[in-house]
């Protein structure tokens, strides 16, 4: 149990694009899903927090025009970057923690998304 | 301030060995979390084991047991019997509240555990 899916794995884009990054808890329903972003040999860094249906928390220094986030329901939520550019590129990991009565709060992660923008 | 500290950035162990990865936390709220997630070289996390801050007993789950010591602020993580497929990083975690009764995570940098034959 408790499976999260990323999607795509891997995304190479040219500079400019935009990027769409998909997260879906498999077999559970998610209350709140969040977005990392991981630099080589570094430690998660937090980008955002979405619970379905309301607008994202953003952490401080992340634009929220740059990386959209929408979370359209309790199993899907989106991450756009937008005008990409090489600097964007990371390794982003999405989380999503079950809507439990007795919870405690453990995030289960996806597999990671790579993106490469040239 | 909330945050958690690894200090070993890597260590070294013979297979089928005992290792402690360490972690030492702080926060002034009374409820808490940790927890402890592995990386292997794929990237993806993998949740091991938890441990609340009113939980009597230490946590354990299979081959991984957390030595949580509350008056030290440690929570350290336990391998007994390494599998050269432990090999991996090693990330400790303690959830945090943050803005409109929602918590989240807060991450250390990380112990890259090498397994040996």
């Amino acid at each position: 149990g408790a499976v999260v899916s990323q999607h795509p794995s891997w995304v190479i884009c040219k500079s400019g694009t935009s990027v769409k990054i998909e997260c879906r808890s498999l077999d559970f329903q998610a209350t709140t899903m969040f977005w990392y972003r991981q630099f080589p040999k570094q430690s998660l860094m937090l980008m955002a927090t979405s619970n379905e249906g309301s607008k994202a928390t953003y952490e401080q220094g992340v634009e929220k025009d740059k990386f959209l986030i929408n979370h359209a329901s309790l199993t899907l939520s989106t991450l756009t970057v937008t005008s990409a550019h090489p600097e964007d590129s990371s390794f982003y990991i999405c989380s999503a923690k079950a809507l439990l009565v007795h919870s405690t709060d453990t995030q289960y992660f996806g597999p990671g998304t790579r993106l490469t923008v040239l | 301030a909330q945050k958690i500290t690894q200090t070993q950035p890597g260590m070294f162990v013979q297979e089928k060995e005992a290792v402690t990865l360490d972690c030492t936390y702080d926060t002034s709220d009374p409820s808490y979390g940790l927890f402890w997630y592995k990386q292997p070289s794929s990237g993806e996390m993998i949740f091991l084991i938890y441990q609340g801050s009113y939980d009597q007993q230490n946590a354990t789950e299979g081959r991984y047991s957390l030595n949580f010591q509350k008056a030290r602020k440690s929570a350290n993580l336990v391998i007994s019997a390494s599998q050269l497929g432990d090999s991996a990083m090693y990330f400790c975690a303690m959830r945090v509240p943050f803005s409109g009764g929602y918590n989240k995570l807060i991450f250390g940098a990380g112990t890259r555990l090498a397994v040996h034959p």
